[in-house]
């Protein structure tokens, strides 16, 4: 069964903490996505990563940075955590869209990170 | 990306067919229709997709308009678990392109 795992379901921080979120595929995605979502505003891209040490920007990247040392792993990081972070955070990785590929998101359960 | 429009609600008789409609009219020829949804609390799980053609899986049924410029997915018997927020969203066919997520559609399956 295809998975992407975060590392913590719940986690709570305080202001100015280092915050790393983990994420863990096992589908050998290219593709992989930190998405935060809060009530009334939707998914939101924070950034993504379509190769081993690429990333790329998404709508919402100030406040984070993101690595991907490994084809598998993508982690997010809060350098200085502030509570307008609080939030649900998303990972989701893809594969290619092609004749034997979907090309779809899979997400894991999420991070909900509360920052005090 | 093509812009997507979805009715922020819409509420189905259980066991009746819920037809979920969305608009996208600025769609271009290599972009793909995504369905998803997301159960309280849960990630967004992947229903279907499509290019061209009508499609269907275990889940539901995707038709899209000869122009494109439409689409609706189709749960055949709605049920009480189907309740959730569904999101309509095009995406390009391209290396590295994300998907945008809309607000969705919040679907309301009724006893």
């Amino acid at each position: 069964d295809v998975k992407v795992t975060q590392s913590s379901r719940y986690l709570v921080k305080r202001t100015g903490e280092k915050v790393f979120l983990e994420c863990v595929q096992d589908m050998d995605h290219e593709n992989m996505f930190w998405y935060r979502q809060d009530p009334g505003l939707g998914l939101r891209l924070i950034y993504f990563s379509y190769d081993v040490k690429m990333k790329e920007k998404g709508d919402i990247p100030e406040g984070y940075s993101v690595s991907r040392e490994k084809k598998e792993r993508f982690s997010l990081i809060l350098e200085s955590a502030s509570t307008n972070q609080t939030s649900m955070y998303l990972c989701a990785s893809s594969s290619l869209p092609g004749p034997l590929k979907t090309g779809e998101l899979f997400f894991g359960e999420g991070s909900r990170l509360t920052v005090l | 990306d093509a812009k997507t429009t979805q009715p922020p609600s819409m509420d189905c008789a259980e066991g009746r067919a819920a037809n979920l409609p969305c608009n996208h009219s600025t769609i271009s020829g290599n972009e793909y229709v995504y369905w998803y949804r997301q159960i309280h609390s849960q990630g967004p799980q992947y229903i279907i997709h499509g290019l061209k053609n009508n499609e269907t899986n275990e889940m539901a049924s995707l038709i899209i308009t000869e122009d494109r410029k439409s689409s609706t997915l189709i749960l055949p018997h709605a049920t009480l678990r189907d309740t959730a927020v569904y999101y309509c969203i095009v995406r390009p066919d391209n290396y590295g392109q994300n998907f945008v997520f809309g607000p969705g559609t919040r679907l309301s399956v009724l006893p």
